[in-house]
């Protein structure tokens, strides 16, 4: 149980292109899930907060407007890259956790993203 | 406000040899505390966890890590690697509130060699 799911694994795109990215929960609810960027041989940092059928909480120095967030049910949030660059290239991580004050968040496999 | 410390970035070791990747944390309340695995290419996977009762935790692949509140650790242990436990290793914490965001340390990359 407790498997997240993320889509596409990779993608290449064009910079000033925009991508979207998506994290299921395939077998769980999840009333919060969690976006992080990881760069090469650097640990995870956490993005925003989505929570379903609020405003996600971004972190400070996260540009709300670049990076959107959008957590519309309890399985599915995505995370849209507007107007992407080279300098968003990296890896993207979601996390699910099934209710607030749950202590385990259950991760994604990733997504790669290579902007060209 | 919590933070998270690996000492080491990398850990070289022979196969069969014991380990220990060391954590520790600093946090002005209690805490959970969380060890995840990444292979290459691949997102986070939870390899085990306290959250309250017996400081000594393990996973069911071997490793196992105590929670030392005086000494504000959590080391990684396993008394015989595998070439298959080649990865990258992330402590991570969080507070034992409603809001429960994880901060994690920088990683362990443990290289096993044969």
């Amino acid at each position: 149980g407790a498997v997240v799911s993320q889509h596409p694994s990779r993608v290449i795109c064009k910079s000033g292109t925009s991508v979207k990215i998506e994290c299921r929960s395939l077998d769980f609810q999840a009333t919060t899930m969690f976006w992080y960027r990881q760069f090469p041989k650097k640990s995870l940092m956490l993005m925003a907060t989505s929570n379903e059928g609020s405003k996600a909480t971004y972190e400070q120095g996260v540009e709300k407007d670049k990076f959107l967030i959008n957590h519309a049910s309890l399985t599915l949030s995505t995370l849209t890259v507007t107007s992407a660059h080279p300098e968003d290239s990296s890896f993207y991580i979601c996390s699910a956790r099934v209710r607030p004050g749950q202590e385990t968040q259950y991760f994604g496999p990733g997504t790669r993203l290579l902007v060209l | 406000a919590q933070s998270v410390t690996q000492l080491d970035s990398q850990v070289p070791v022979f196969e069969e040899a014991p380990v220990e990747l060391r954590c520790n944390y600093s946090s002005s309340v209690s805490v959970y505390l969380f060890w995840y695995v990444q292979y290459p290419n691949q997102g986070l996977q939870l390899l085990l966890k306290y959250l309250s009762g017996s400081t000594l935790v393990e996973s069911i692949n071997g490793f196992d890590a105590e929670f030392n509140k005086s000494q504000t650790s959590f080391h990684l242990r396993k008394p015989s690697v595998h070439i298959s436990d080649t990865a990258e290793y992330f402590c991570a914490v969080s507070g034992n509130n409603a809001g429960n965001m994880l901060t994690f340390g920088g990683g362990t990359r443990l290289m096993v060699k044969p």
